[in-house]
C-alpha cells in the first residue's frame, strides 16, 4: 500500500521559522512535491525535489532524503498569510499521492 | 496564462439526484486529472487522462462515475445518482508532461448532497 504521514496541525508565531515533517512508504518513488491550499481553495505548487538535499526557494526551503522516506519544509520568517494546509505528494510514475495535509495556524 | 477553470463553484443536490462537473484545463496540457477531496484530507485521484484517452480510473468508481474528455482538451465529471458520501470538492488539474509532472489545480467544485 501507499502510506504518507504529515502531523494533522501545526502552530507558530508571526516571524518564527515553522519544519514540516512527512515521511513515506509507497510502492515507487519519482519525486516528492509540496503544495500549499488555503481554505477553500486550489493547492498550489511550492517545490519539488527528486533527488537527495535541500532545495531552497525564498522563504521556503524543502529537503528530502530518499533512504529514510522523509522531507520537510522549512518556512521561514512566517507571515500571517502563510495560514494554510501543506501538503505533501509523492509522485510514483504519473500519479501523484498526496498525504491528508498540514494545518499551519501563524498566530500575531 | 489562464489557469484550471472549473465549473459550477458550488453545487447543491438531493441524494439520487444527477449532477455533473466540467473543467477547462491550461492550453497545451496534454494530461487532466479528476481528484475528489474529503474535508481535512489530501486529494485522491479518481482518473487521469492522456489527450482523450482514460489511462488510469482505477479509483473511479464506475457504478455511478463517469467522465469524459472529447477532443482531448475539455472533460466532465458526473455522478449519477449521488449519495451522501459523495459531498466532497472535486478538483480538475492539468500538467504538461514537463521534467517534474508538476500539476496545476483548479478551484475546484464543491458538492454538497443532502
Amino acid at each position: 500500500g501507499q502510506n504518507i504521514d504529515q502531523p494533522t496541525e501545526m502552530t507558530a508565531t508571526e516571524g518564527a521559522i515553522v519544519q514540516i515533517n512527512c515521511t513515506y512508504q509507497t510502492s515507487g518513488f519519482n519525486g516528492l512535491f509540496w503544495y500549499q491550499q488555503h481554505a477553500g481553495e486550489a493547492p498550489t505548487f511550492l517545490s519539488y525535489n527528486v533527488l537527495d538535499g535541500l532545495e531552497e526557494k525564498g522563504r521556503f526551503s524543502s529537503f528530502l532524503s530518499r533512504s529514510k522516506g522523509y522531507s520537510y519544509l522549512l518556512l521561514k520568517e512566517l507571515q500571517m498569510k502563510d495560514s494554510a494546509s501543506y501538503l505533501c505528494a509523492v509522485r510514483v510514475w504519473d500519479k501523484l499521492i498526496f498525504g491528508t495535509g498540514t494545518r499551519l495556524q501563524v498566530f500575531p | 496564462e489562464a489557469g484550471v477553470v472549473q465549473s459550477p463553484r458550488y453545487k447543491i443536490i438531493e441524494k439520487k439526484q444527477p449532477v455533473a462537473f466540467w473543467c477547462n484545463p491550461i492550453s497545451g496540457h496534454n494530461t487532466l486529472y479528476w481528484y475528489r477531496q474529503n474535508l481535512g484530507q489530501g486529494p485522491e485521484l479518481l482518473i487521469r487522462y492522456e489527450n482523450e484517452e482514460a489511462v488510469d480510473d482505477s479509483q473511479l468508481p464506475k457504478d455511478r462515475f463517469s467522465a469524459e474528455r472529447l477532443k482531448g482538451v475539455d472533460s466532465t465529471l458526473k455522478i449519477q445518482p449521488a449519495e451522501l458520501g459523495d459531498s466532497a470538492v472535486y478538483l480538475c488539474a492539468s500538467s504538461d508532461r514537463g521534467e517534474s509532472y508538476e500539476q496545476y489545480f483548479g478551484p475546484g467544485t464543491r458538492l454538497t448532497v443532502t
